[in-house]
């Protein structure tokens, strides 16, 4: 089946530590992004892809990190530089970054601190 | 400053009847936008479309109208199904990004 996996479902972050939460794709799309929502609010951008090797900066990056050394994954780093780690994180993929840009969303991960 | 906004957080509506939910925006420059349905615990998933070029587009029980001029969008469901309860988000494309409402959560009562 393609689709868009993301691990783990739920996953729990002791203070000062890193965490990271894996997205992995099979849909062969060149573009991945990665999303934050809070409880009330929207989908906040925090980094995005539109090439292997190549990433950009969304609304809220700071005290999270990205990678993007295949094409089918692209995984989140929440730092210990993130003071309010608590959301719920979503993944998407989309063919290529035109206007349509239909993105496909994975199932989310919920974070927690401890 | 959000860019994109859903201004009412919930609506519901009685099975059968038209679900109307509305999306406003200030970016004049944005040309494509995409409505979203979004269960509890889950991924939103792509619903339907519309590009500024439009001002209507129809998917079954799904349309989208498009007014420029306002700077508003809304997304029709008719008839409205207890299965449509979920969180709506209208997005808005800019360049090789999506920039998101905050959501309205609509309720279908049998």
């Amino acid at each position: 089946d393609g689709g868009i996996t993301q691990s783990p479902k739920y996953l729990f972050r002791k203070e000062g530590q890193n965490v990271t939460l894996s997205c992995e794709q099979n849909l062969n799309h060149d573009a991945m992004y990665w999303y934050r929502q809070d409880p009330g609010q929207g989908l906040r951008l925090i980094y995005y892809s539109q090439i292997v090797n190549d990433f950009q900066k969304g609304d809220i990056a700071e005290g999270y990190s990205v990678s993007r050394e295949k094409k089918e994954s692209f995984p989140l780093t929440v730092t210990s530089a993130q003071k309010n780690p608590t959301a719920f994180y979503l993944c998407a993929s989309s063919i290529m970054t035109t206007a349509k840009n239909i993105q496909y969303f994975g199932a989310g991960t919920r974070l927690s601190v401890l | 400053d959000q860019q994109v906004k859903q201004n009412s957080p919930s609506l519901s509506v009685q099975e059968g009847r038209i679900s109307i939910l509305n999306c406003d925006y200030t970016n004049s420059m944005f040309d494509y936008f995409l409505w979203y349905k979004k269960y509890p615990a889950e991924g939103p998933t792509f619903l339907i479309s519309i590009s500024s070029i439009k001002d209507k587009n129809e998917d079954g029980r799904f349309t989208v109208f498009l007014n420029k001029s306002a700077k508003h969008l809304s997304l029709h469901i008719v008839p409205s199904q207890p299965g449509d309860s979920a969180v709506y988000f209208c997005a808005a494309a800019e360049g090789g990004k999506l920039i998101f409402g905050q959501g309205t959560e609509l309720s279908v009562k049998p």
